[in-house]
């Protein structure tokens, strides 16, 4: 089954923490995205990667690290200098080629700092 | 940069009704994206248009991309329980990244 797996679901953290947020592919997708979702908001760019070994800021990059040494695995952290993290992070891959481009999600993980 | 404006933010409909939610752009674009996102899950893609003036149906779903290229709109006709979500539109940059509307929320009044 292909897909994209977020874990943990949920993620319970104390303040000043750094916590990773896990993210894996298996959909042979070059591109992987990191986006923050508050309550009844919309999406906004953490991160993302279009290679293996590069990636870019997005909007709200502040805070936040990711790697990308496997194609497969793009994870996240959420440093201690995020001033408001607690938040709902989604990962999402898709293709760089062709003219269907549409992202696949996973579940998330919804994070609160305690 | 590219930016997509949506509306309405929430509409409220009895079951049966319809539903709009449109986005609109002040530059040309390439393409948009229509996503749904049902409470407490991930985005889901629902459809791509490129076309100027194109039409795509699904079910009671129809969407439709300006002959400017710069508004597009899904329209659902009598909604029904399972709708319920919030609707995102969204273009695709060079880059691959996603500009994102800020979704509406199609509630079904009890």
């Amino acid at each position: 089954d292909g897909g994209i797996t977020q874990s943990p679901k949920y993620l319970f953290r104390k303040e000043g923490q750094n916590v990773t947020l896990s993210c894996e592919q298996n959909l042979n997708h070059d591109a992987m995205y990191w986006y923050r979702q508050d309550p009844g908001q919309g999406l906004r760019l953490i991160y993302y990667s279009q290679i293996v070994n590069d990636f870019q800021k997005g909007d709200i990059a502040e805070g936040y690290s990711v790697s990308r040494e496997k194609k497969e695995s793009f994870p996240l952290t959420v440093t201690s200098a995020q001033k408001n993290p607690t938040a709902f992070y989604l990962c999402a891959s898709s293709t760089t080629s062709g003219n269907h481009n549409e992202q696949f999600f996973g579940p998330g993980t919804r994070l609160t700092v305690l | 940069g590219q930016q997509v404006m949506q509306i309405p933010q929430y509409q409220h409909v009895q079951e049966g009704e319809d539903f709009t939610t449109y986005c609109n752009s002040s530059t040309t674009l390439s393409n948009i994206q229509w996503y749904k996102q049902r409470p407490g899950g991930h985005p889901v893609f629902l459809i791509q248009l490129v076309k100027s003036g194109e039409v795509k149906k699904q079910k009671r779903l129809t969407f439709q991309f300006g002959e400017a290229k710069k508004n597009s709109s899904l329209h659902i006709t009598a909604t029904q329980t399972t709708d319920v979500g919030t609707y995102f539109c969204a273009v695709r940059d060079s880059n691959y990244q996603l500009i994102w509307g800020a979704g509406t929320k199609l509630i079904i009044k009890p």
